[in-house]
């Protein structure tokens, strides 16, 4: 596609549940990278993907958190048995190649209740 | 810690003046800088970036500069105008060449 998409846009979940976001990159980038912006903070990195490598994990929080990548394209961030302190932004980003041309989708809203 | 930070948490400009806004940054081995704006309900847009050979580049109305010698860099924006209220970052893929490092940002406010 023309652009980094990311849903839902805004996720409301009660305290305990899981979440599953999706970050759909543009069409042939090869690396993906997950964020999270917190209320009036800067991005926090959280795991990275490079074509067929082991993902950079080293940003994920807790074992709550995991991601995937299939067939090299999209990508789901599942947060297990989600805390208040979980609400954020979480934000994806492409690029074509590592370390430069990142380009973000608008991001999940996650709101834990 | 090696991070990158801004000076200013706030910026607010008359429309038409033109608007500086300051990142320092501490990993000397850093190379490679970018500058995103993050409007309200959006993800951050690309908008310049610069490498350590260099201490200048312009782009439309932006442009960077670097010094590396006091490690800070700066965004001008020329003629500003509504549209760039905006909270703007810089960012650093550091020693890892992909793993972005973000300040807090600085929030730009352009009153007409």
């Amino acid at each position: 596609g023309a652009g980094v998409s990311q849903s839902p846009s805004n996720k409301v979940t009660e305290k305990g549940k899981d979440v599953e976001l999706r970050c759909d990159p543009i069409s042939g980038h090869t690396a993906l990278y997950w964020y999270r912006q917190s209320l009036g903070q800067g991005l926090e990195f959280l795991i990275y993907f490079q074509g067929n490598s082991a993902p950079d994990k080293s940003g994920l929080p807790s074992d709550r958190f995991s991601a995937e990548r299939t067939g090299g394209s999209v990508s789901t961030l599942t947060i297990q048995r989600t805390q208040q302190e979980d609400s954020a932004v979480y934000l994806c980003a492409s690029s074509l190649v590592q370390g430069s041309g990142y380009t973000f989708g608008s991001g999940t809203r996650l709101t834990v209740v | 810690g090696e991070s990158v930070g801004l000076h200013l948490p706030t910026l607010s400009v008359q429309e038409g003046d033109n608007s500086i806004i300051n990142c320092a940054y501490s990993n000397s081995a850093s190379d490679y800088f970018i500058w995103y704006k993050q409007e309200s309900g959006k993800g951050p847009q690309f908008i310049i970036d610069i490498r350590s050979n260099m201490d200048k580049r312009q782009g439309q109305r932006v442009t960077v500069l670097l010094n590396k010698t006091v490690k800070h860099l700066s965004l001008q924006i020329a003629a500003t105008q509504p549209g760039d209220s905006a909270v703007y970052f810089c960012a650093d893929p550091g020693g890892s060449n992909y793993k972005l490092t973000f300040g807090k940002g600085t929030l730009l406010t352009v009153n007409p």
